[in-house]
């Protein structure tokens, strides 16, 4: 599972309240990705990271926020949770060079009521 | 900006019957293309890439570059293949996925 681990499993939260979720490596590998997964329409990545202090947007950034502090940790917030966020949310690391497959975490299953 | 696109949201087959799912793309230059997998209350995992050219779990893929396609093969369908099936495209340190196709085998 290459030491992906993401946290909560689940959460419910009301709209309005922020909300943060958290991506946990242990391999110091450099590139994390945050996507959510919706019926209809796949994954589409939220954020990414490639270091460090080094973070960027993906396709559906409005409403999110990321960080990254030390390699091991990409936080994941939403400011201001909407009824549109309820999502499953993936995090991912690339554990080779370049263009190499991705290893997923399990996913945090949000619903925003 | 590249696409990938899985035009079939689902597909059923019975057990022993072939199967595909199509995958085509958007991309100029040579792309690199994988197949990933998600069983029930699973991680999407890899389930093959193109550049290596094997078969993981009987399933095969080949690289069209004529008609753009990277269509998902297995000659003899299991219950057990049961799961969401998503193609993506790496480039440039982001994937880029497809909708992602259900498919369900029936016994």
């Amino acid at each position: 599972d290459a030491g992906i681990t993401q946290s909560p499993r689940h959460k419910v939260t009301e709209t309005g309240t922020p909300v943060t979720l958290r991506c946990h490596q242990t391999e110091n590998h450099r590139y994390m990705y945050w996507y959510r997964q919706d019926p209809g329409h796949g994954l589409r990545l939220i954020h990414y990271s490639y270091g460090v202090k080094d973070t960027d947007k993906g396709e559906v950034s409005d409403g999110y926020s990321v960080s990254r502090s030390k390699t091991e940790d990409f936080l994941l917030t939403l400011e201001s949770a909407t009824s549109s966020q309820t999502s499953v949310y993936f995090c991912a690391i690339n554990p080779g060079q370049g263009d190499s497959p991705l290893h997923f975490g399990n996913g945090t299953r949000l619903t925003v009521t | 900006a590249q696409r990938v696109t899985q035009p079939e949201k689902l597909l059923s087959v019975f057990k022993g019957a072939p199967v595909e799912l199509k995958c085509n793309y958007s991309y100029s230059g040579s792309p690199e293309l994988f197949w990933y997998v998600q069983y029930s209350r699973q991680r999407l995992q890899l389930l093959l890439r193109h550049i290596s050219r094997e078969s993981i779990k009987g399933f095969t893929a080949d690289l069209n570059k004529g008609e753009t396609s990277f269509h998902l093969k297995k000659p003899f369908a299991q219950e057990e293949d049961s799961a969401m099936y998503y193609c993506a495209a790496p480039h440039a340190g982001k994937s880029t996925f497809g909708d992602g196709t259900t498919l369900t085998v029936k016994p």
